[in-house]
């Protein structure tokens, strides 16, 4: 049962443009959301989060928007910038202990 | 330490031997999770732990896969008896709660 789920395996942009990275989750007692972000070779790192009583959340060129009544959450990236080419995770604490559930990651490949 | 350490980067077994992956969460952090990475994007979580105490084992194959984290000494996970299915990567996060993960650069493990 995946819980957590980003049915877009890879998105391509171009530098300069907007990057919008998807998640649908199907749990709605998750608290709170998290991105992270992962370059080959390395463990994810942690990019943003939202709490689930709020609908957006911003740093810096990161956005995160949650729209609970469509169970759905979206990072925004602008400018995109060719060092954002990874894979980005979303996730959320689940189960009793709430140990985070990932989603399967998109590829985002930023075009010079 | 400022960053969770693990290791071998890389490790090779033959079917049937024995792996252990070793894991130096950052100082201060009391909890210790573990996450296999069997195909390329997909977290399963094994094991977590809240200082030596193991948390939540959940996703810990029952029968040939071990875990610990000893006062001063690096956490491990151990897996005994390998099989091909085993090979994965094997990521070892830390946190001061339990949420926002701090994620090692992993464990590839190739069992052959």
């Amino acid at each position: 049962d995946q819980q957590v789920k980003q049915n877009s395996p890879s998105l391509s942009v171009q530098e300069g443009r907007i990057s919008i990275l998807n998640c649908d989750y199907t749990n709605s007692m998750f608290d709170y959301f998290l991105w992270y972000k992962k370059y080959p070779a390395e463990g994810p790192t942690f990019l943003i989060s939202i709490s689930s009583i709020k609908d957006k959340n911003e740093d810096g060129r990161f956005t995160v928007f949650l729209n609970k009544s469509a169970k759905h959450l979206s990072l925004h990236i602008v400018p995109s910038q060719p060092g954002d080419s990874a894979v980005y995770f979303c996730a959320a604490p689940g189960g009793a202990t709430n140990k985070l559930i990932f989603g399967t990651g998109t590829l985002l490949a930023v075009q010079p | 330490g400022e960053e969770v350490a693990q290791t071998p980067k890389h490790l090779v077994r033959g079917e049937g031997q024995k792996a252990k992956l070793y894991c130096a969460p950052i100082k201060g952090h009391s909890y210790v999770f573990w996450y296999q990475q069997v195909l390329k994007n997909e977290f399963k979580f094994l094991i977590s732990f809240q200082n030596e105490n193991v948390f939540d084992e959940t996703g810990m194959p029952k029968e040939r896969f071990s875990a610990k984290c000893l006062p001063n000494s690096p956490c491990s996970l151990e897996i005994q008896a390998t099989k091909l299915e085993d090979s994965a990567v094997y990521f070892c996060a830390s946190s001061e709660r339990r949420e926002k993960l701090f994620f090692g650069s992993g464990t590839q493990l190739s069992v052959l």
